[in-house]
């Protein structure tokens, strides 16, 4: 069962453009949302993260959006940069039981100059 | 937050042998994570590892292919056995410090011939 599911697979943004990946997720013990960004050859790191009490988080570039209620939430990148290209993930976390990140299936995403 | 030492870095392997992928931490963790990304793919939770207690495996994961062990706070090691070319992956070491604070090793990349 795919507990977290992301979209699209791939994205192709031109510089200076607004990247949007969207997830949504099933179990409703989630209760804590990253995103991480992965450069080829290196493991995955943390961009941002929301907890369900808030609807939007934004640092710099990078904002979350985040709805409860349909269970959904969106990473939006403005002014996209050449230096953006990575694969993105969404996680959720359950803080019960063994307390690891769920993860979605990627995004590539391409921002050409 | 935590810095994360893997490894080898990469590694060619004959079918039918085994590897053991080191993870050593800065600091005193209680909870490391073995996730395994195969080519262009998500990650995969392999295990949970705890100091002093066994490790716990996901569905289609067993002991007996993936060993763990993790004798203190700051260090574990995966091994992965009896290899075939389906090992073939990315293997990915985690921590999770506090309540959110999840990082990730830069991982090892087993090409199994």
């Amino acid at each position: 069962q795919q507990q977290v599911k992301q979209s699209p697979q791939s994205l192709i943004v031109q510089k200076g453009g607004i990247s949007i990946i969207n997830c949504a997720y099933e179990n409703t013990a989630f209760d804590y949302f990253p995103w991480y960004q992965q450069f080829p050859g290196k493991g995955p790191a943390l961009l941002i993260a929301i907890r369900p009490d808030v609807s939007e988080k934004k640092e710099g570039r990078f904002t979350i959006s985040f709805n409860k209620s349909a269970k959904q939430f969106s990473l939006h990148i403005m002014d996209s940069q050449p230096g953006d290209s990575a694969t993105y993930f969404c996680a959720a976390r359950a803080d019960t039981g063994r307390r690891a990140l769920t993860f979605g299936s990627g995004t590539r995403l391409q921002v050409q100059p | 937050s935590a810095v994360i030492s893997q490894k080898p870095s990469r590694d060619i392997c004959q079918r039918g042998t085994s590897l053991t992928i080191q993870c050593q931490v800065d600091s005193q963790v209680t909870m490391m994570f073995w996730y395994r990304q195969q080519p262009g793919q998500s990650l995969t939770l392999i295990a949970t590892a705890n100091q002093g207690s066994e490790a716990t495996y996901e569905s289609g994961f067993v002991i007996d292919k993936f060993p763990i062990s993790r004798p203190n706070l700051t260090f574990s090691t995966l091994t992965v056995s009896n290899m075939s070319p389906e090992d073939s992956s990315i293997y990915l070491c985690s921590v999770r410090q506090g309540r959110d604070g999840y990082t990730f090793g830069s991982g090892t990349r087993l090409t199994v011939v």
